[in-house]
């Protein structure tokens, strides 16, 4: 079983507030990790695609960052807004299979 | 494209009682997931497809969960018999898995919000 851990587990912050949260994932037979946003009764919407070491992706107010070698990625969240609210999924991807951490859920109180 | 697209969007249904899933992927796309989230496992990949043949499903719980995927734009995930802890929401998901691997982005449909009483 491969583990993809995220932290941390759920996060509360006030409007205005800037937060990151991270991505912990095996650093050997890496091909991609994806960052995915999702919101309450809704499906999983891809954010980034990462692959490369060193890797930073921005959009928007959000961005993240790859190190492949220790097994970690960042993302970070500039500014939150209560549309920002929802659950942060990331997935390691090895050998065509996605396995996907158990999420931060972010709260942005207004 | 209308994007990934998953029949039912609700299914309640008895123990015991066949279940079948529907999942049609987007257009092009070559690789298609199935997966079930649950409260206590997060969300967990069941099987996947690449060119319509079952890649892994090492995921799959046990002998009464199947899937097929007969033709590129469609794809079935059966249950049966149903049990009371099969109730979840089962999602589709579909990319195009190129040379370089998954390096793009994966698709996901609405789920399909499976209760068994």
């Amino acid at each position: 079983i491969l583990n993809v851990e995220q932290s941390p587990q759920s996060l509360h912050v006030q409007e205005g507030d800037s937060t990151n949260f991270t991505c912990s994932f095996p650093s050997s037979n890496f091909y991609a990790l994806h960052w995915y946003r999702w919101e309450t009764a809704k499906s999983p919407e891809a954010l980034f695609v990462m692959t490369l070491n060193g890797d930073e992706k921005k959009k928007g107010r959000i961005s993240a960052t790859l190190n492949t070698k220790e097994g970690y990625s960042y993302l970070y969240i500039k500014g939150s807004q209560p549309e920002d609210s929802a659950t942060y999924l990331c997935a390691f991807c090895n050998f065509n299979k996605f396995y996907f951490g158990s999420g931060t859920k972010l709260n942005v109180k207004p | 494209d209308a994007g990934v697209i998953q029949s039912p969007r609700h299914e309640v249904t008895e123990m015991g009682q066949e279940v079948t899933l529907r999942c049609k992927p987007i257009s092009g796309h070559n690789s298609l997931f199935w997966y079930r989230q649950t409260m206590m496992r997060g969300l967990e990949l069941l099987i996947y497809f690449n060119n319509n043949v079952p890649i892994d499903d090492s995921g799959m719980p046990e002998d009464r969960f199947s899937a097929k995927m007969p033709n590129a734009s469609f794809s079935t995930l059966k249950i049966q018999p149903s049990e009371p802890r099969d109730s979840a929401v089962y999602f589709c998901a579909s990319i195009f898995n190129g040379p370089g691997g998954p390096v793009n982005i994966q698709y996901f449909g609405a789920g399909t919000r499976l209760s068994v009483l």
